[in-house]
């Protein structure tokens, strides 16, 4: 069965540009692509989400290759704020399967 | 206020117990879901509801009965609790049914232990 993979663990410093890649070969070919922060003891919350190519909000950037198998969440000029896990989220399989990716703990230290 | 609220917040029991879980959105959503969350981080979906029908249904032991008496409200009940359901349980709600591209409003989560 294919997962949704993240890299577990991520650390960068304060001004720093962090990259974090999705891998999600069997994505539904109609949804979009979603992706969570997570806070310690606290629900997920909504960043970004797009269908394909590039997608840029006040918080981040996503990029989408053209055969949707992955993608990867921007954040520029990172801060301490930022310290927290990152999901994403896809539909996969033939339809309706809700599956979140398997999660990135971002560090970020002075 | 709250837009998604959950309780309890936290919730120790003993194995063989039921417990429920109770989960509100005030946003006037009308999807709702249930997520729980492994020690490892993971999040995986467990039911979600669409004006309180039942439209998603993962492999989950049917210990684990949802129940919604009105859109607003989707609890969460657990049969004969074991080791293995001890875990964070969130509760979530998107203005529509579906996938990926409805934004989803989490609760703050449910920390259940069971001993």
């Amino acid at each position: 069965l294919a997962k949704t993979t993240q890299p577990i663990s991520m650390d960068s410093y304060e001004g720093q540009e962090v990259n974090i890649t999705c891998s999600h070969n069997n994505i539904a070919t109609n949804d979009y692509i979603t992706w969570y922060q997570q806070f310690p003891s606290q629900g997920p919350r909504f960043i970004i989400q797009g269908y394909k190519t590039k997608v840029t909000n006040e918080v981040a950037s996503l990029f989408i290759p053209a055969d949707r198998k992955s993608s990867t969440l921007s954040l520029p000029r990172v801060s301490l704020s930022d310290t927290a896990v990152y999901y994403c989220l896809v539909v996969t399989g033939g339809g309706n399967k809700l599956t979140f990716g398997t999660g990135t703990q971002l560090k970020v230290e002075l | 206020d709250t837009a998604v609220s959950q309780t309890p917040k936290y919730l120790v029991t003993q194995m063989g117990n039921d417990k429920s879980i109770k989960c509100e959105q005030n946003l006037g959503h009308d999807t709702m879901y249930w997520y729980k969350q492994d020690s490892k981080k993971f999040l995986k979906i467990m039911f979600s509801y669409n004006n309180k029908e039942l439209i998603i249904n993962e492999t989950v032991p049917n210990r684990f009965s949802p129940k919604s008496p009105d859109k607003a409200h989707l609890n969460l009940h657990i049969n004969s609790l074991e080791l293995g359901d001890s875990a964070v349980y969130f509760c979530a709600s998107s203005s529509i049914s579906g996938g990926a591209k409805d934004t989803q409003y989490f609760g703050p989560g449910t920390r259940l232990t069971v001993l």
